[in-house]
């Protein structure tokens, strides 16, 4: 597709269950975020992947949280054993080669997790 | 830690008022900063950025000018439209590649 795709665009998960979301970038887009985006709050950044580097996880707020990004394309956030403050939107956003550093981000339409 | 500040709202305009939404960053280095924009049901995308000291960035009808004496961005628009309802995010890249975001402003705008 043209843009960043996230699924699913809703998820509604009991306390305690584990989840995945997905983000498919943009073709050829090399960098990929994770945020996050509470009621109320900025959004909080996650994770980071670009290339093939080591990702930058100091975002996590646990490690409840991890992240994969398969063949440098898709990625999935995985939250284990959900809370209640896990539920948020969860963004993903890309950036094409030479956009490392620009801060020019292309975002998805996000995730909305409830955790009930 | 370097941060982003901006004003809470909402920010409820008549069609064709001025708008000016404030922000400020803390000065550690010398940031990029920027202003995205999130419209009802889409995701957020770059409404415009300046990346030194006394740039002006624009788009759409709005300004923001890196004012490094103040450490601020305040977004502007002269004459604001119904269909500039939307979330206005301020942020900043500093020597990393994470784009830390402030708190958003919820702009709504009625004919």
């Amino acid at each position: 597709g043209a843009g960043v795709s996230q699924s699913p665009s809703n998820k509604v998960t009991e306390k305690g269950k584990d989840v995945e979301l997905r983000c498919d970038p943009i073709s050829g887009h090399t960098a990929l975020y994770w945020y996050r985006q509470s009621l109320g709050q900025g959004l909080e950044f996650l994770i980071y992947f670009q290339g093939n580097s080591a990702p930058d996880k100091s975002g996590l707020p646990s490690d409840r949280f991890s992240a994969e990004r398969t063949g440098g394309s898709v990625s999935t956030l995985t939250i284990q054993r959900t809370q209640q403050e896990d539920s948020a939107v969860y963004l993903c956003a890309s950036s094409p080669p030479g956009g490392r550093g620009t801060g020019e981000l292309f975002f998805g339409e996000g995730s909305r997790l409830t955790v009930l | 830690g370097d941060s982003v500040t901006q004003m809470e709202g909402p920010v409820t305009l008549s069609e064709e008022a001025f708008l000016t939404i404030n922000c400020t960053y803390t000065a550690t280095g010398y940031p990029s900063l920027f202003w995205y924009v999130q419209y009802p049901g889409e995701g957020l995308q770059l409404l415009l950025k300046a990346t030194k000291a006394d740039d002006k960035g624009s788009n759409k009808g709005f300004e923001a000018t890196y004012r490094k004496e103040t450490t601020s961005f305040h977004l502007e628009k002269g004459s604001v439209q119904v269909s500039d309802s939307a979330v206005y995010f301020c942020a900043a890249l500093y020597n990393t590649d994470k784009l830390i975001f402030g708190t958003g402003t919820r702009l709504q705008v009625f004919p």
